[in-house]
């Protein structure tokens, strides 16, 4: 079957850096998406990754090691407003999107 | 620019009911969605469109339907409400299959 696996909760202080990781298992590989989900609100797309490797985008930066089956989202210099859950989604060889169920990112002054 | 708009936001039915949740989009995408969102668990998708007049089965597709008359709308009927559908749905579109999407505000529908 198809998986994706993102830790459920995380609690990180404002300012600091944190690393939420998705791991995937799926039929084939056509990218993978972050998105952000902030309480009772739409998901907003954060970056997109289809090649090995480090994309950074201001704040956040997103990794992909497609050999492991791994990717994980970076952020920095947290702020209050990063309180959210963030969504990790692959897009196997059927060019379906399977969507892990998010982690839930707490931040603490 | 509005992009995605869905409605009703907030909506309970009892069990056996019928409605239609309604979705515009004013960007001009051909490929619009209908996810649905449970606590704990990811996006399932229900139905998915490629362009007016084209639908596809997502995932989840059982007790709904959808139509695609025009690009702009994709409306979401769901028959006989069951328990089993009280969720949040989202509607979706991209100007591609299955890449970066825009998402709706969100119906969070109770079927008591």
């Amino acid at each position: 079957g198809q998986n994706i696996d993102q830790p459920t909760e995380m609690t990180a202080t404002e300012g600091a850096i944190v690393q939420i990781n998705c791991t995937y298992q799926t039929s084939g590989f056509n990218g993978l998406f972050w998105y952000q989900q902030h309480a009772g609100e739409a998901p907003t797309f954060l970056s997109y990754n289809v090649l090995d490797g480090l994309e950074e985008k201001g704040r956040f930066s997103s990794f992909l090691s497609r050999s492991k089956g791994y990717s994980y989202l970076l952020l920095k210099e947290l702020q209050m407003k990063d309180s959210a859950s963030y969504l990790c989604a692959v897009r196997d060889s059927n060019y379906q999107l399977i969507w892990g169920a998010g982690t839930k990112l707490i931040i603490k002054p | 620019n509005a992009g995605v708009t869905q409605t009703p936001k907030f909506r309970i039915l009892k069990i056996g009911q019928s409605m239609t949740l309604q979705c515009t989009q004013d960007m001009n995408h051909n490929y619009m969605y209908w996810y649905r969102q449970d606590p704990g668990m990811g996006l399932k998708l229900i139905y998915y469109s490629v362009g007016a007049g084209i639908t596809d089965k997502g995932e989840v597709p059982n007790g709904y339907n959808v139509s695609r008359s025009t690009t702009e709308d994709f409306p979401l009927r769901l028959e006989l409400a069951a328990p089993s559908q009280t969720s949040v749905y989202f509607c979706a579109s991209s100007y591609r299959e299955h890449t970066e999407a825009f998402f709706g505000q969100g119906t969070r529908l109770t079927v008591v």
